[in-house]
């Protein structure tokens, strides 16, 4: 167990709906990235959130939007929800510094119908 | 971009060595890591290996690093049923995010 949590496990919703996914960050870490893995494929990240900014973006759409709180627990929200949307989000935490190792949550699991 | 590849699938039987590979592109890479993913769940850090490294070994795990090529490779030693997953490689080439593999599905014959 890594300490880092996510909410809910599974969401199903439908297309143009919009979602938000929340991540709680392991103890001690300030860093939360978030990660996209479709069926059959490796992560792919989203983003990266450090001292409540975006601090790095991966090749995603605007509609893919985050927060970071002072806790540095962490919200995904995705707008306009297309059927590719469906996937495992996964979100990881990590202590900024010259090496990151990064922890992974269990995944929220979205289905887009 | 940054392309990290690996074959899709492995099959071992129990007690023996696995050794699942790994290439990666981008030169400026820092660390590796190798990750592995039970089904329906997230990702478990297994270890990582520093780029001015050849060699790490933890337990049954031992990782080897050939810079020069760009391969990475992860050897289990006195493979068990519960080591059936699928494994990832990352590449964090440092600018903020890893780059995934695809995955091997390691498959343990009992």
């Amino acid at each position: 167990e890594t300490g880092v949590t996510q909410s809910p496990t599974h969401l199903i919703k439908t297309r143009g709906q919009q979602v938000t996914l929340r991540c709680s960050s392991q103890s001690g870490h300030n860093t939360v990235s978030w990660y996209q893995q479709a069926l059959g494929q490796g992560p792919q990240f989203i983003f990266q959130y450090y001292r409540e900014e975006e601090n790095g973006r991966g090749n995603f759409p605007p509609r893919f939007s985050g927060l970071q709180f002072p806790n540095y627990s962490s919200e995904l929200n995705v707008n306009a929800l297309e059927l590719d949307d469906s996937a495992l989000y996964l979100c990881a935490s990590s202590f900024k510094g010259p090496q990151e190792t990064q922890y992974f949550g269990p995944g929220t699991r979205l289905l887009v119908l | 971009g940054e392309d990290v590849e690996q074959s899709l699938f492995l099959s071992v039987r129990e007690g023996d060595s696995s050794v699942i590979n790994c290439t990666y592109t981008d030169s400026s890479s820092t660390y590796l890591y190798w990750y592995k993913q039970e089904p329906g769940a997230g990702l478990q850090l297994l270890t990582y290996i520093f780029s001015n490294m050849d060699m790490k070994q933890d337990q049954r795990l031992t990782v080897l690093l050939n810079k020069k090529d760009k391969h990475l490779s992860l050897r289990i030693a006195d493979t068990q049923t519960g080591d059936s997953a699928i494994y990832f490689c990352a590449d964090d080439p440092g600018a903020n995010n890893l780059f995934f593999g695809t995955g091997t599905r390691l498959t343990v014959i009992p």
